[in-house]
């Protein structure tokens, strides 16, 4: 079973900063946090992952609370081609296994 | 740029007509995966294998099977496709070391007539 919970939707304006939530109350001191997103008919592509402190690349923002039990997503200006469902996953204890949740869809309007 | 390439994009097969989908990789990585997604909804694990030691998930159709002759190449075997087997199949790999992310490939959508 997914570990994690995403509200199913999102819209955000283009331009304006995505934040994307997420909820794994149930994670362990040594598992990461990852998001994917899977854009129509392509491959999920990895966007970011973290642990304990708050993370930064070239595509997004991952913050991660104190407790670990929620995370959000954000991307500071988002695009049309930010549309997509987006994953917050935690890897399956002890496993190489992950599994994914239901996602939430974001869709940025003009 | 290494990557996780999937072959063919797509595959049209008929119904009872065994097929095999093919995964390859260059990421040199010891875990690759095999995952179905249906329309509008989440991929869901089939099964992947460390090295060689294959990892079934326990409601996969026996169907479904796999071949990993060495570390690059991955096979996905449907034995008898069905109306339902039709899907996306994604392959994704991920290293043995922290923080384990997995790459995934474009994806083979099969459709059975």
């Amino acid at each position: 079973d997914a570990k994690t919970t995403q509200p199913p939707s999102m819209d955000c304006a283009e331009g304006r900063a995505a934040n994307l939530p997420c909820n794994h109350s149930t994670i362990s001191g040594n598992e990461y946090v990852y998001w994917y997103r899977q854009i129509h008919s392509q491959g999920p592509q990895y966007i970011i992952h973290g642990l304990k402190n708050n993370e930064t690349n070239e595509m997004a923002s991952l913050i991660i609370t104190e407790d670990r039990k929620s995370s959000t997503l954000i991307l500071p200006h988002a695009t049309l081609r930010d549309t997509a469902v987006y994953y917050c996953i935690v890897r399956v204890r002890n496993t190489d296994k992950l599994i994914f949740g239901t996602g939430t869809r974001l869709q940025v309007f003009p | 740029d290494a990557m996780v390439i999937q072959n063919p994009r797509y595959q049209v097969t008929q119904f009872g007509k065994p097929v095999t989908l093919s995964c390859s990789q260059t990421l040199n990585h010891n875990v690759m995966y095999w995952y179905q997604q249906k329309s509008s909804q989440a991929p869901k694990l089939l099964f992947h294998y460390y090295d060689k030691d294959f990892n079934n998930e326990a409601d996969t159709p026996d169907n479904f099977q796999s071949r990993r002759p060495n570390t690059s190449f991955c096979f996905l075997d449907i034995r008898s496709p069905g109306l339902g087997d039709a899907a996306m199949y994604l392959c994704a790999t991920s290293s043995v070391v922290p923080p384990y992310e997995q790459y995934f490939g474009p994806g083979t959508r099969l459709t059975v007539t």
